[in-house]
């Protein structure tokens, strides 16, 4: 079974500060996700990863940045944590391919008070 | 017009009903399809690919319609445990597009 594992489920944080959301998979999947999901917008794309080092913009990547330093291990980072950023965080992995489905981690819901 | 549409619901059945949802897409040259559920306040999990001959698995059928650009999903029997919320994902040519839906809620009634 694909096992994608994010570091928190549940993330309290204040205005200003900087957020690290990790995400690792254990089925040397080339592709990595992370996606925010909100009531009514539904799954939205912030950044992917194709390989290790690469990295592309999704829809809505401002306000964020990752890092892929390891092909396992794709971390998610608010610069400047903002109120409108507190939302469920989903990472998801796959292999390369257009008929490859994703799997996904537990989700982290990020609170920014 | 969104990239891949669905019916919000809720579709509110009772238990051993029959239900169809319906998700249709913009891009002809999409390249694969799934469904996904997704239960409250948990990660979306892979319920089944779609397939252009159809597929069963258990209750589950999946149909793809190329020419009227529409998947659809069909649970029969329904469970209690089949209340979730059903995305529909449509995978593009360019490998990193994946598109979903925003989800289709289903609640089985007693």
């Amino acid at each position: 079974d694909v096992k994608v594992t994010q570091s928190s489920r549940y993330l309290v944080k204040r205005t200003g500060e900087k957020v690290f959301l990790e995400c690792v998979q254990d089925m040397d999947h080339e592709n990595m996700f992370w996606y925010r999901q909100d009531p009514g917008l539904g799954l939205r794309l912030i950044y992917f990863s194709y390989d290790v080092k690469m990295k592309e913009k999704g829809d809505i990547p401002e306000g964020y940045s990752v890092s892929r330093e390891k092909k396992e291990r794709f971390s998610l980072i608010l610069e400047s944590a903002s109120t409108n950023q507190t939302s469920m965080y989903l990472c998801a992995s796959r292999w390369t391919g257009a008929n490859q489905p994703q799997h996904f981690g537990d989700g982290t819901r990020l609170s920014i008070l | 017009r969104k990239e891949v549409e669905q019916d919000p619901g809720p579709f509110n059945v009772p238990e051993g009903a029959t239900v169809a949802f319906n998700c249709t897409y913009s891009n002809s040259a999409s390249q694969s399809f799934f469904w996904y559920r997704q239960d409250c306040r948990k990660e979306p999990k892979l319920l089944m690919s779609v397939y252009s001959s159809g597929n069963e698995d258990g209750r589950f059928t999946a149909q793809l319609n190329r020419a009227s650009q529409y998947i659809s999903l069909l649970i029969r029997d329904s469970k209690l445990s089949d209340s979730a919320t059903y995305l529909c994902v449509v995978n593009g040519i360019v490998y990193q597009k994946v598109t979903f839906g925003i989800g289709t809620k289903l609640q089985v009634i007693p």
